[in-house]
């Protein structure tokens, strides 16, 4: 069955220090997203890709990139991680036609002490 | 720009009471969807429903409805003889044109036996 993952699904880092968190799926959804999950915000869109090469800031980009290499991957670097990137991360993947079902991952939990 | 309000924070109710949660969106497009999406202490993001701008019409789904109005640009959801499993979060979301999805800030709604 298709699927998508995040690994790990929790994670410890210090301040300063590079961090990558994975997202891969098997829908062969050419959308992918990362947003982050706060108390009182919500889910924030952090970046997003349409396609192989493709990618686009979303409302809270900062301190954040994307790559997209190929269909299945869309890993989410934080540079230099900071306190205030403490955060459920969640990826998702959708269909390329106009309302398409959304498929999220299970979730990543990083702490930055 | 698209919005998604859910202006309750946090609702608190008995075990078979009914219990309706807000969403309130802005968009400016004219084709756009809507969807609800239940957040349990696990943590995983269960997709619960999709509307589309087009279709008015209510739905039912067990003790689940939804209400869409575009006069007041709501979709409210309401759980009718509300259980103990139904306690969560529920986040109502909006796609446009770009295919993004933008969350509200989320209702915690907890059912007491």
């Amino acid at each position: 069955d298709a699927e998508i993952t995040q690994s790990p699904r929790h994670k410890i880092t210090e301040t300063g220090r590079q961090v990558t968190l994975a997202c891969h799926q098997t829908w062969n959804h050419n959308n992918m997203f990362w947003y982050r999950q706060d108390l009182g915000h919500g889910l924030r869109l952090i970046h997003y890709s349409y396609g192989v090469h493709d990618t686009n800031k979303g409302e809270v980009s900062d301190g954040y990139s994307v790559s997209r290499s190929n269909t299945e991957d869309l890993p989410l670097t934080l540079e230099s991680a900071a306190s205030s990137q403490t955060s459920v991360y969640f990826c998702a993947s959708s269909e390329s036609i106009r309302g398409g079902g959304y498929t999220f991952g299970s979730g990543t939990r990083l702490t930055v002490v | 720009a698209q919005k998604v309000t859910q202006a309750q924070t946090e609702i608190s109710v008995v075990e078979k009471e009914d219990v309706t949660l807000d969403c309130v969106y802005e968009t400016r497009d004219t084709t756009y969807y809507l969807f609800w999406y239940k957040q349990p202490p696990s943590g995983e993001l269960v997709f619960l429903i999709r509307r589309n701008s087009f279709d008015e019409q209510n739905e039912i789904s067990g003790r689940y409805s939804w209400n869409f109005q575009k006069s007041t640009s709501s979709f409210n959801f309401t759980i009718t003889a509300s259980q103990v499993v139904d306690s969560a979060v529920y986040f109502c979301a909006l796609s446009e044109n770009t295919d993004k999805l933008i969350f509200g800030t989320g209702t915690r709604l907890q059912v007491f036996p």
